[in-house]
């Protein structure tokens, strides 16, 4: 079945720093999607991207869908103590099922 | 307007206990979905209806778990007899199918301990 390899596992850093995770995947994907699950709470969808090479923002978050299908990539600038959580990338190809990564987690210093 | 809803938010109970977990999905959705998180194993997929039918299972960890979704609005995760390795948070979800976007609308979970 898919696979996907989320990295890193783990942040550990202060606030005004940019954050980058990644995703990759052994199967080709048609969408990638970015997640964010606030303690206690549920993943909440933050960016979809449906088309390779497709660079898409949301204030302060900025992903891209790679060329080759396989990868993904989530950029934080300048963080804030409330942008720590847990950041899952999903992956969706010919099912309709979704495939999640493991998660980034993130720790801000203020 | 309402999200999905899940209940109970938190459970504690003794392994050999029966635990049911519900949710409801929001409205106009068909698509339903059951994951477990635990730090081993991150999110796992465990079941997915479609129009109220169950279309994959293959996550469903063995016999002691059961799902079934009466109605559009309602749906049941079951765990008899339950054990101390079923302790995580479980989280039902839920999407329209036919966007075919894969975004999926997540309660805030049910926090199962099993003593």
């Amino acid at each position: 079945g898919q696979q996907l390899n989320q990295s890193p596992q783990s942040m550990f850093i202060q606030e005004g720093e940019d954050v980058s995770m990644n995703c990759t995947s052994s199967s080709i994907f048609n969408t990638w999607l970015w997640y964010k699950q606030d303690p206690g709470e549920g993943p909440v969808l933050l960016i979809a991207l449906y088309k390779a090479g497709e660079l898409t923002s949301n204030g302060r978050l900025t992903a891209q869908f790679g060329i080759t299908r396989k990868d993904s990539f989530l950029n934080i600038s300048a963080s804030i103590p409330s942008d720590v959580g847990i950041y899952f990338c999903a992956g969706q190809g010919g099912s309709y099922i979704p495939t999640f990564g493991r998660g980034t987690s993130l720790i801000v210093h203020p | 307007d309402a999200g999905v809803i899940q209940s109970p938010r938190h459970e504690v109970t003794e392994m050999g206990q029966e635990v049911t977990l519900r949710c409801k999905p929001i409205s106009g959705h068909n698509s339903l979905f059951w994951y477990r998180q635990t730090m081993m194993r991150g999110l796992e997929l465990l079941i997915y209806f479609n129009n109220n039918v169950p279309i994959d299972d293959s996550g469903m960890p063995e016999d002691r778990f059961s799902a079934k979704m009466p109605n559009a609005s309602f749906s049941t995760l079951k765990i008899q007899p339950s054990e101390p390795r079923d302790s995580a948070v479980y989280f039902c979800a839920s999407s329209l199918a036919g966007l075919n976007t894969g975004e999926l609308f997540f309660g805030e979970g049910s926090r199962l301990t099993v003593l």
